[in-house]
């Protein structure tokens, strides 16, 4: 069964960067058929689409984060990672990463998340 | 971007009644393959979101029956036949038709 499981520091400073890794187990992150994205949730409040990647380095960010998001993929290690720029309190939140399959049209397995506080 | 608004934003149920949450999408949802990428979403206290309905009707792998999905255009309906205490969360709707995807604000689910 593929699991998907967030790692990355729990507290940034303002202005600072934002990054985050996504380890794929159970499965290979570098099938064409997939693929592996981001999402956030402020506390209490509801999910924002962040972007995604596929294996072969195509990226697809939104466009209300496009300035200040990266993607990339490692699939040596079957990771994925986020990196977003220029932090601000707005941007504390639980990110979650997820695999999104066409066949459902939607993330269909999903990590357990991961709290990012950004404050100095 | 497309928007999703969903109704009620709390719907306080009694166990073993029915359960129905709208969503409207500011646009359609059919994407060129002829297929309408509307998807449910249910996150239980504490757990990250999991995929209940796809592509308006259809039950993830193991998900139980008593959901189901409906709608067509830019209106879609979310039904729990017979809530069960198990089904306490927030409710999500979410289009996957035009990027960036969007969700809809959340339906609390509470027991009366």
């Amino acid at each position: 069964q593929l699991q998907l499981q967030e790692s990355g520091p729990g507290l940034v400073k303002p202005s600072e960067t934002l990054s985050l890794t996504c380890t794929v187990s159970g499965g290979s992150i570098s099938s064409s058929s997939y693929y592996w994205g981001w999402v956030r949730q402020p506390p209490g409040k509801g999910l924002e689409w962040i972007g995604s990647i596929h294996y072969s380095g195509s990226t697809y960010p939104s466009p209300s984060l496009k300035s200040r998001v990266t993607f990339s993929v490692d699939t040596s290690k079957n990771q994925f990672s986020l990196r977003l720029s220029s932090v601000a309190a707005a941007d504390t939140a639980v990110y979650y990463c997820g695999r999104w399959d066409w066949k459902y049209g939607s993330l269909d397995l999903w990590g357990r998340g991961t709290l990012v506080t950004v404050s100095s | 971007d497309i928007v999703m608004t969903q109704t009620p934003l709390s719907s306080p149920v009694t166990l073993g009644q029915p359960a129905s949450i709208s969503c409207r999408s500011s646009q359609s949802l059919v994407r060129s393959d002829g297929n309408t990428y509307l998807t449910w979403l249910q996150q239980r206290p504490g757990q990250p979101p999991r995929l209940l309905i796809y592509k308006i009707s259809n039950r993830f792998s193991g998900v139980p029956d008593r959901f189901s999905g409906s709608g067509a255009g830019t209106d879609f309906t979310l039904k729990i036949s017979r809530v069960e205490a198990e089904d306490v969360g927030v409710y999500y709707c979410m289009q996957g038709a035009q990027s960036p995807y969007t969700f809809g604000q959340g339906t609390k689910l509470e027991i009366k």
